[in-house]
């Protein structure tokens, strides 16, 4: 049973326009929440990252949303650009970061 | 410096060989992981090391066997391993506490023949 759930395996979007990728959890122990990005042949890169004491945090042109009551989280990209063309995944921890549990994934392709 | 660097980039061996994947980093942190990703699937975590003791195994078979010599490094031999071990194996760290980030190495492709 997946805890971290991402129900859209890919996403396109218009360069310039909003990306808005989404997470579900099911687990209500889970207290905090990274999003990470990952181009193919590398590792996953951190973008930002939500506790959930928060509902929302921004860095850039990255933001990320957590209602609670829900169990979801979104990271809206905004613009958009081609760089921006990745696998996206979500990942939860109980634990405030010892033990991460991964969604898995959406690919994200913003067209020129 | 975020960087975790992970050798060997690739590494194919026969499921009689005996190999080990390396992870090194110099951010102090006292947390290390080893991750393993199949194709189209997310991270999936095996050990976790905290201050070079071993404190979560997902259950991983024996054939993957941590090692944590010091702070900075984190190892994981293989042996007798199995077609189906082929994967991405990804090394992570992140300092102890509340709220910290993991951050990856560009992982050690694996493919056993």
């Amino acid at each position: 049973d997946q805890q971290v759930k991402q129900n859209s395996p890919s996403l396109s979007v218009q360069e310039g326009r909003i990306s808005i990728l989404n997470c579900d959890y099911t687990n209500s122990m889970f207290d905090y929440f990274l999003w990470y990005k990952k181009y193919p042949a590398e590792g996953p890169t951190f973008l930002i990252s939500i506790s959930s004491i928060k509902d929302k945090n921004e860095d850039g042109r990255f933001t990320v949303f957590l209602n609670k009551s829900a169990k979801h989280l979104s990271l809206h990209i905004v613009p958009s650009q081609p760089g921006d063309s990745a696998v996206y995944f979500c990942a939860a921890s109980e634990d405030y970061g010892q033990n991460f549990v991964f969604g898995p994934g959406t690919r994200l392709s913003v067209l020129p | 410096d975020t960087e975790v660097t992970q050798t060997p980039k690739h590494l194919v061996m026969g499921m009689t060989n005996k190999k080990s994947l390396k992870c090194e980093q110099h951010m102090g942190h006292r947390a290390m992981y080893w991750y393993k990703q199949k194709a189209k699937k997310p991270p999936e975590l095996m050990f976790v090391y905290s201050y070079e003791k071993l404190s979560i195994n997902e259950s991983v078979p024996s054939r993957f066997s941590p090692e944590c010599p010091n702070s900075s490094l984190l190892n994981l031999h293989l042996h007798a391993l199995q077609p189906e071990d082929s994967a991405l194996y990804l090394c992570a760290s992140s300092a102890r506490g509340l709220g910290n980030t993991i951050y990856f190495g560009e992982g050690s492709w694996l493919t056993v023949v």
